[in-house]
């Protein structure tokens, strides 16, 4: 079975700081990433995918992460963070089995803290 | 509707006492996933429905639990003789299709606390 990594539970940052989580997951095969994030008092939501292509994907409010499969990664990137950025981010992933859904295999999470 | 609608939002049961969650998915969402979320740890898969189908309950912690979607749409989570290590946030997230990269809209949640 999959598993997910993700490396700090807690993160605190000032505003404008660049920020990078880390994911890591381990299964040899052909799988869909995901991050997730839940902003207080939200439903988790999703921040982008990737599935197939430009290992480098965009997401919304302006993060992006990029997938290293030699390195089994999928780390989540923003340059300049916000105060509103603060939230539980959710690394994911779940197996390419030829067409059908799947669940998804969640990381513990990582709780960011942004600083005004 | 707007979006995934669990209800109660807040279960508290004694130990012993069986319990129903509810989810309404997005109208004409095919795919209706249950996860449960222990304090301070990531979503964990339970059960998924493809329709009126249960293509996949290996998550489910024992029997427990059980869940239905008799017609494609609203779904049931029921768990039988509540445990203490029963207590959790249910989630529920459903998908427009049956595809395994398919954005997931997740609900709010219900969160079980068993006394």
């Amino acid at each position: 079975a999959q598993s997910v990594s993700q490396h700090n539970h807690h993160v605190i940052l000032s505003e404008a700081a660049s920020l990078e989580l880390g994911c890591n997951y381990s299964y040899g095969g052909t799988v869909n990433l995901f991050w997730y994030v839940q902003y207080p008092g939200q439903h988790l939501q999703l921040l982008l995918k990737y599935f197939s292509g430009d290992p480098l994907v965009k997401g919304i409010k302006g993060f992006e992460a990029e997938f290293i499969k030699s390195k089994f990664s999928f780390n989540l990137r923003k340059p300049s963070v916000q105060w509103s950025d603060t939230a539980e981010y959710f690394c994911a992933v779940n197996v390419y089995s030829g067409g059908g859904a799947d669940g998804l295999t969640f990381g513990k999470g990582t709780h960011l803290i942004i600083q005004p | 509707g707007a979006g995934v609608s669990q209800s109660p939002r807040y279960k508290v049961a004694k130990r012993g006492q069986d319990v129903a969650l509810r989810c309404d998915p997005i109208s004409g969402h095919v795919s209706l996933f249950w996860y449960q979320q222990a304090l301070g740890q990531g979503p964990e898969f339970l059960t998924y429905f493809q329709n009126e189908a249960q293509l996949d309950k290996s998550g489910l912690p024992s029997d427990r639990f059980f869940a239905e979607r008799p017609e494609g749409s609203v779904s049931t989570l029921k768990i039988q003789r509540t445990q203490q290590e029963d207590s959790a946030v249910y989630l529920c997230a459903s998908s427009s299709s049956g595809e395994a990269n398919e954005k997931l809209f997740f609900g709010s949640g219900t969160q079980l606390s068993v006394l």
